[in-house]
């Protein structure tokens, strides 16, 4: 199986700062790498896949970039609705797999 | 754009199966695989599987297999995940998610199952 390793596990920010979180995967996966938004209680939230393609209705200050094993999420100017966990996930190969999640808090 | 709506929180004992049901509604049910994901309490997301919701074909984690079993009914744009003799570490939401054309874009609200005796 592919491990997904993100970092860091945790991070605290204002309103209004850029933040980044990284992923890395055990081996290559070639963009098939999605971006989900969890909030306590809920379902996950598809952000981006294809390591760089937003979803339908998701705000633009999120964005993906990344190749081969390694990834990165960047939200700009953080809301206050943006503090939630997120996780990325690999879907190149099956099982798909997540990465164990980064807490993003508010600082 | 679709909506899935899964049966409510279940409690079993160690040893026990649940079964647990996800209700597609908003489009093609036959269009689109649906896959199940787990979550511990605290913890990270787990793929546990898949149905082919067209011939019903499915795939298993390799550490479930043997425990788990997806099945659908179409007639009822329904998914059914069943997990036997459960255990304490089974404790956990259960999630449907449907499988767009990359990756999951579409969740159920998830439920809860706990093991304890």
């Amino acid at each position: 199986d592919i491990q997904m390793t993100q970092s860091p596990s945790s991070l605290s920010a204002f309103v209004g700062d850029r933040v980044t979180i990284s992923c890395r995967a055990s081996q290559g996966v070639r963009n098939a790498l999605a971006w989900f938004q969890q909030k306590p209680g809920k379902a996950p939230r598809l952000l981006l896949f294809a390591a760089s393609r937003l979803e339908s209705g998701v705000p633009s200050r999120f964005s993906g970039s990344g190749s081969g094993t390694d990834y990165t999420l960047t939200i700009t100017s953080l809301q206050p609705e943006d503090f939630a966990t997120y996780y990325c996930q690999q879907y190149s190969e099956t099982p798909p797999t997540f990465g164990q999640g980064t807490k993003l808090e508010i600082k | 754009q679709g909506q899935l709506v899964q049966s409510g929180a279940e409690v079993r004992k160690p040893g026990a199966s649940v079964k647990v049901s996800c209700k597609a509604s908003g489009y093609m049910f036959t269009a689109y695989a649906m896959h199940w994901v787990r979550q511990a309490p605290g913890q990270g997301l787990e793929w546990m599987g898949w149905i082919n919701a067209v011939n019903g074909n499915t795939g298993y984690s390799q550490k479930l297999q043997g425990r788990v079993s997806i099945t659908r009914d179409t007639s009822a744009s329904t998914v059914y995940m069943e997990l036997n003799s459960l255990r304490p570490e089974d404790t956990a939401v259960y999630f449907c998610a449907r499988k767009g054309l990359t990756t999951y874009d579409t969740w159920g609200q998830g439920t809860l199952v706990t093991v304890s005796s």
